[in-house]
């Protein structure tokens, strides 16, 4: 069965330090991992994608498929970046399966 | 341009009444996604349309729920009679094509009291 996990539900770190957000999955076929954010009283959103191998908002992710990972790094905390984050996998249709969320605080 | 919007934002009701939730996607938006979202998790897909055909319902309590989108734009998805569990932020989103980035709109928090 598919299953994406994020492992902590509350990740809290300092402005400025290193921030890693986990996230693992489960899938049989050829995986297409997604980060989404949703900052405060705000929609969910995409934050990066696997395959467009980006950095945004100084954010990466890289797919490791021998651990089956795709955890989510910053090397500089910053207050902004407070939100909760999930991990998604695609499957099939472009149906999204979700992990329970990680939500990052970053205090001054 | 202007995002999926969804009505009403919140509803409360009580436990075997009727409700049914709004959603128009962004213009130009062939599939379109209704989420579960309960309190403590991620999202869950209910259903996924394309145009006006259902491509997944998989996981649609189809004894309770069901979704329409007649005209291949704005849909609506009902849910007759609701359970405490039901309790959820309903979320809609849509794509330009299947797998293009999706776009969520606000959700509809739903309280079944």
């Amino acid at each position: 069965a598919q299953r994406v996990t994020q492992p902590e539900k509350l990740l809290s770190v300092f402005k400025g330090a290193p921030v890693e957000l986990k996230c693992n999955y489960s899938y049989s076929g050829s995986p297409e991992l997604f980060w989404y954010v949703q900052y405060s009283r705000q929609r969910l959103q995409l934050l990066l994608r696997h395959i467009s191998r980006e950095s945004i908002k100084g954010f990466t992710a890289d797919l490791n498929k021998g651990e089956t990972s795709f955890h989510l790094k910053k090397p500089f905390a910053q207050e902004e970046d407070s939100a909760m984050y999930y991990c998604a996998l695609s499957v099939y249709t472009d149906k999204l399966i979700f992990g329970t969320g990680t939500r990052l605080q970053v205090f001054p | 341009e202007a995002g999926v919007a969804q009505s009403p934002r919140y509803k409360i009701i009580e436990k075997r009444q009727s409700v049914a939730f709004w959603c128009n996607p962004i213009s130009g938006h062939a599939t379109l996604y209704w989420y579960q979202q309960i309190l403590g998790q991620g999202p869950k897909l209910l259903i996924q349309f394309q145009n006006n055909g259902v491509v997944d319902d998989s996981q649609l309590p189809k004894d309770r729920f069901s979704a329409e989108r007649l005209k291949g734009v704005d849909s609506t998805l009902k849910i007759q009679p609701a359970k405490l569990e039901d309790s959820a932020v309903y979320l809609c989103a849509s794509s330009y094509l299947i797998d293009s980035e999706q776009f969520f709109g606000p959700g509809t928090r739903l309280t079944v009291l």
